[in-house]
């Protein structure tokens, strides 16, 4: 049963530290995004990829924030410093052209204390 | 640009009892529309979705929906809940001219949870 794979699922952390988050898209998919949810501000797009290039990162805090897709298999999303605002669930999700469906992850809750 | 609006933060309803989660659109081009389900501390899993055709479309679950292009809605219905469909729905929308189909940004609403009591 292909799934999105995101690492670590839990992560607590003290503010100052950097913190990255790890996600395997379905195998295939050509479209990987990045989502943010918190109570306050709902599910927010950080970034999105298409075939490996970024094609909108204007969600992201770009002081602190960095996404990128080392490979086809493998994209990163990074906090540098992280900061208690920081605390939320990250969602990956990848898509194809084919299906017109987008597919998520269990997410990443990341604690910043 | 689009936005999603979703009238009911929280929905509390009876066992075997029918509802309705509403969403409520803004788009100035033909949009896709999507409802996925949140379980508490799980991800979001696709529910059903509307790219063309039948308006009234379905999920396995009993769940359906009905695209209304001149309300600009795509509310979420089930005529008799279970205990087990309390969750947090989200309604969503993609631009249809986006790369060609509905690989960009989904935008979602704020989220309804519903609260299915015994």
């Amino acid at each position: 049963d292909a799934r999105v794979t995101q690492t670590p699922r839990h992560k607590v952390t003290e503010m100052g530290q950097e913190v990255t988050m790890r996600c395997q898209p379905i195998l295939g998919h050509n479209t990987v995004f990045w989502y943010r949810q918190t109570m306050m501000q709902g599910l927010e797009l950080l970034a999105y990829f298409r075939n490996r290039a970024p094609l909108d990162d204007s969600g992201m805090p770009k002081d602190r924030f960095s996404a990128e897709m080392p490979d086809a298999t493998l994209a990163t999303l990074k906090i540098q410093p992280s900061e208690p605002r920081d605390s939320a669930v990250y969602f990956c999700a990848s898509g194809s052209l084919v299906g017109n469906t987008i597919y998520f992850g269990e997410g990443s809750w990341l604690t910043v204390v | 640009a689009q936005s999603v609006t979703q009238l009911d933060s929280q929905v509390p309803v009876f066992e075997e009892a029918p509802v309705e989660l509403r969403c409520n659109y803004s788009s100035s081009v033909s949009v896709y529309l999507f409802w996925y389900v949140q379980y508490p501390n799980q991800g979001l899993q696709l529910l059903l979705k509307y790219l063309s055709g039948s308006t009234l479309v379905e999920s396995i679950n009993g769940f359906e929906a009905e695209f209304n292009k001149s309300q600009t809605s795509f509310h979420l219905r089930k005529p008799s809940v279970h205990i087990s469909d309390t969750a947090e729905y989200f309604c969503a929308v993609s631009d249809q001219s986006n790369y060609g189909g509905s690989q960009g940004n989904l935008i979602f609403g704020k989220g309804t949870k519903l609260s299915v009591k015994p």
